[in-house]
């Protein structure tokens, strides 16, 4: 059974640090990995999806990369701002295009 | 471009009352659509999906009912709320299982 793990479940950093979020799952049979960002009390954004064929994508600041064969993820977030602040959350689609969902890291940016 | 509309954004309903939330979507055809439960803490839970007008998969044996009248329309409701109902729903859709899900801005139900 796939099981996908985001750690740590918060964060605090200052603001203008680089920094990475982690996901991992269970079972490196999947479809594709997404990363979604979701500010308190509303829906989820996606941020960037990658296919299982694919290495890593890239938008603006952000960066997310697949390791399928350690099954891991990571999402690098560059030049952190106060307004990247919220919860991100990783879903892996697995074999039977059903989405796995990770608990989310909460994210914290210090002015 | 395509838009998700979900409503009502907050809902204060007493135990044993229905409920109806209601998600559309538009500037797309057949979209697979999805309702969701998030619990504090906790990953999504999905509840129901749609891939098509009238055909409904239940994830989760509970006391909640989903419907699809029409191909952009999807109604979460049920007969009589539990307590255990309180939580933050999200309709979503996507072109295709597999593809990217865009989600509503939720509703909060709270039961008291």
């Amino acid at each position: 059974k796939q099981e996908v793990t985001q750690i740590p479940a918060a964060l605090s950093v200052p603001e203008g640090e680089n920094l990475v979020l982690n996901c991992s799952f269970t079972d490196s049979a999947i479809y594709n990995l997404q990363w979604f960002r979701q500010d308190p009390g509303k829906g989820l954004t996606s941020l960037l999806l990658i296919q299982s064929s694919q290495r890593e994508q890239t938008s603006g600041r952000l960066n997310a990369s697949l390791d399928k064969s350690s099954g891991r993820s990571t999402l690098y977030i560059a030049a952190s701002q106060p307004g990247d602040s919220a919860t991100y959350l990783c879903a892996v689609t697995d074999s039977n295009y059903q989405l796995i969902w990770g608990a989310g890291t909460k994210l914290i940016i210090k002015p | 471009s395509q838009t998700i509309h979900q409503w009502p954004a907050t809902l204060v309903q007493p135990v044993g009352s229905p409920l109806s939330l209601e998600c559309t979507v538009e500037g797309t055809s057949n979209p697979n659509l999805y309702w969701y439960r998030q619990a504090a803490g906790r990953g999504l839970q999905l509840l129901f999906y749609s891939v098509g007008i009238g055909q409904i998969s239940s994830e989760v044996p509970q006391n909640l009912s989903a419907s699809r009248p029409q191909d952009r329309q999807f109604i979460l409701s049920s007969k009589k709320l539990l307590l255990s109902d309180s939580g933050f729903y999200l309709c979503a859709w996507s072109i295709f299982e597999g593809n990217t899900i865009y989600f509503g801005e939720g509703s909060w139900l709270t039961v008291v």
